[in-house]
């Protein structure tokens, strides 16, 4: 079962900051938070990751709580093409492998 | 283009038929993966090869056989399928086979089996 819990959809004006929030209180202390999004018809796509500190690249900001059993996916500066399915994910430890536990994601709409 | 290269992207068949979905990438990964994608269930992992040995198969029935020659081609033999085996399924390659690097998945083959 996957260990998060997001909205099953959100929308967004064109141009203001999204913001998606998930819930992962069962996470262990050295689980990692992944996140990709899914556009229409394309494979899932890699955004950020992170274990406790925020972090942030040319895509995405990801802040972490304190207690690490929430965070948030920012996209800044939203556009239509950022509209897709985003996926919070918990990498998880088994049988000597990391694994990733997809959930159901979050359907972003960007309105123009 | 995404590095990571599926086809066909679409394929009917029937369930006496046999079929192969190919897989090839070209970001010098040494990692590959098989995911599939139903409607209204999250992506399920079937397989993982690293360095072109398998190192994952979540229970797969054996009607899907996968086969990975050298680490950029990995191919899914079909046979036999049943109707509840249409999904999409996804093609994935990452750096390394541990699950400890980001994946890059092509954008799948829409299979429908009649």
């Amino acid at each position: 079962d996957a260990k998060t819990t997001q909205p099953p959809s959100m929308d967004c004006a064109e141009g203001r900051a999204a913001n998606l929030p998930c819930n992962h209180s069962t996470i262990s202390g050295n689980e990692y938070v992944y996140w990709y999004r899914q556009i229409h018809s394309q494979g899932p796509q890699y955004i950020i990751h992170g274990l406790k500190n925020n972090e942030t690249n040319e895509m995405a900001s990801l802040i972490i709580t304190e207690d690490r059993k929430s965070s948030t996916l920012i996209l800044p500066h939203a556009t239509l093409r950022d509209t897709a399915v985003y996926y919070c994910i918990v990498r998880v430890y088994i049988d000597s492998n990391y694994q990733l536990i997809w959930g159901a994601g979050t359907k972003l709409i960007i309105k123009p | 283009e995404t590095g990571v290269t599926q086809t066909p992207r679409h394929l009917v068949m029937g369930m006496t038929n046999k079929k192969s979905l190919k897989c090839e990438q070209h970001l010098g990964h040494n990692a590959m993966y098989w995911y599939k994608q139903s409607a209204k269930k999250p992506l399920e992992l079937m397989f993982v090869y690293s360095l072109e040995e398998r190192v994952e198969n979540n229970s797969v029935p054996s009607r899907f056989s996968p086969e990975c020659p050298n680490s950029s081609h990995l191919f899914l033999h079909l046979h036999t399928l049943q109707p509840e085996d249409s999904a999409l399924y996804l093609c994935a390659s990452s750096r390394s086979g541990t699950g400890d690097s980001p994946l890059h998945f092509g954008n799948g083959t829409r299979l429908t089996v009649t």
